[in-house]
């Protein structure tokens, strides 16, 4: 069974740095590009970051680019966020996901983890 | 700050069919794959539909997708009380080299 278990969220004040974790098992993590999803405090999904299997090709959306870096170690199953400048409208929750099929970062997600909070408040 | 425009909320009775629009542009979803994603209250999002209209196995056939020219739409038929979710269309957008979501769809059971 495929799972995947994110880490590192918390209360951080604006300005600051975290460094988000996503545990991944039950498949060849180094076969599929991982992404990053957030969803602010009742708000919709955002697409964040995805990077592929090799970290070949890395794309950010334009509000955290600059800010956020995606990176993964393959072998320690892993991908991670490591998010600086942090702004309040960064708040939310943090989804790591699979790719669902092998190679690049296009394509559907699945599946998805259950999420850490990060909430960016004085 | 949502590429792709769905109808914020939809709703039926059990056992109607309700369907959820999603409107985008030529270098989203007239150039790419739609994906639909379920999200029930309190949990994950879930994968729905890929490539406009494929289900992964264990999603019911009650689910459908489709796509035309720059618009796609999620169907469900025979609308049970477990639907009650939100639902997100998705593509890849070649402009903004990146995956886009819709705006999200509140379905309500009657």
């Amino acid at each position: 069974e495929v799972q995947l278990v994110e880490s590192g969220g918390g209360l951080v004040q604006p300005g600051r740095s975290l460094r988000l974790s996503c545990a991944a098992s039950g498949f060849t993590f180094d076969d599929y590009a991982m992404h990053w999803v957030r969803q602010a405090p009742g708000k919709g999904l955002e697409w964040v970051s995805g990077i592929s299997w090799n970290s070949g090709s890395i794309g950010y959306a334009d509000s955290v680019k600059g800010r956020f870096t995606i990176s993964r170690d393959n072998a320690k199953n892993s991908l991670y966020l490591q998010m600086n400048s942090l702004r309040a409208e960064d708040t939310a929750l943090y989804y790591c996901a699979k790719l669902g099929l092998p190679g690049g970062l296009v394509g559907w997600f699945d599946p998805w983890g259950q999420g850490t909070l990060v909430t960016v408040s004085s | 700050q949502s590429v792709l425009t769905q109808p914020p909320s939809a709703s039926g009775t059990p056992g109607q069919r309700v369907t959820i629009s999603c409107s985008g542009s030529s270098s989203n979803i007239g150039s790419n794959y739609v994906y639909w994603y379920q999200q029930l209250p309190g949990t994950a999002p879930k994968l729905l539909i890929y490539r406009n209209n494929q289900r992964p196995s264990g999603v019911p056939d009650r689910f459908s997708g489709s796509k035309s020219g720059t618009s796609a739409s999620l169907a469900i038929s025979g609308l049970r009380s477990e639907d009650e979710a939100d639902y997100y269309c998705a593509a890849w957008d070649d402009s903004l080299s990146g995956h886009v979501f819709g705006t999200g769809t509140k379905v309500t059971v009657l």
